[in-house]
């Protein structure tokens, strides 16, 4: 089954950091874009940031720019997002997901992990 | 800063015709994507690029984009479309905006 495993998730004050990791499992990342998707609990979607197949493209919503970091690494199948200065609005599901084309950065997400929950709480 | 509008609900009798829209400035000039959000779930891309569909969804689902007006279109309604439905426009200056979303309710 083709699958998106998130990890990392997990309880943290407020301006500590966390690293989220997602890996493919009968997936593989190379050749795909990739992107972090959050859900605050009872809201909608919010896209949080996304990096093209071969990194030269990367892009943050405003919310996070400059706190949080996307990179990937396709050796290890893997797509993290560190996130710094975590503030209490932070606290969501957060989703690993990828490009329907793969070569296409923003082309429509048609694979979606089930989720990594962070909660920023002191 | 770009805005997307999305009624909070709509209501539908199965077997008929759900519309949903999603208005945005010039919203036709953009590529517009739609999900499919059951509770408990994670999304599921409906539709793709204004009116593609990925494999395995069905043809009831199609969307148009015209103005500042993109549309998806249910078909012949059935209970198990009832879910969150959300658009998400996407070019190099709004990146992957999402809009709030509607709850379709089949009655």
């Amino acid at each position: 089954e083709v699958q998106l495993v998130e990890s990392g998730g997990g309880l943290v004050q407020p301006g500590r950091s966390l690293r989220l990791s997602c890996e493919g499992s009968g997936f593989i990342l190379k050749d795909n874009a990739m992107h972090w998707v959050r859900q605050a609990p009872g809201k909608g979607l919010e896209w949080v940031s996304g990096i093209s197949w071969n990194s030269d493209r990367i892009q943050y919503a405003d919310s996070v720019q400059g706190r949080f970091t996307i990179s990937r690494d396709d050796a290890k199948n893997s797509l993290y997002l560190q996130m710094n200065s975590l503030r209490v609005e932070d606290t969501a599901l957060y989703y690993c997901v990828s490009d329907i084309i793969g070569y296409s950065f923003g082309s429509g997400f048609d694979r979606w992990g089930q989720g990594s929950l962070v909660t920023v709480s002191s | 800063s770009y805005e997307l509008t999305q009624p909070l609900s709509v209501s539908v009798a199965p077997g008929q015709t759900a519309r949903v829209p999603c208005g945005g400035d010039n919203i036709k000039a953009k590529n517009v994507h739609w999900y499919q959000q059951k509770p408990g779930q994670a999304p599921v891309l409906v539709l793709y690029r204004h009116s593609n569909r990925p494999y395995g969804i069905p043809e009831r689902f199609s969307g148009s984009n015209s103005g500042n007006t993109a549309t998806l279109t249910i078909s012949r309604v059935q209970l198990g479309d009832e879910a969150e439905y959300y658009c998400q426009v996407w070019d190099s200056r709004t990146a992957g905006l999402f809009g709030p979303g509607t709850k379709v309710t089949v009655l």
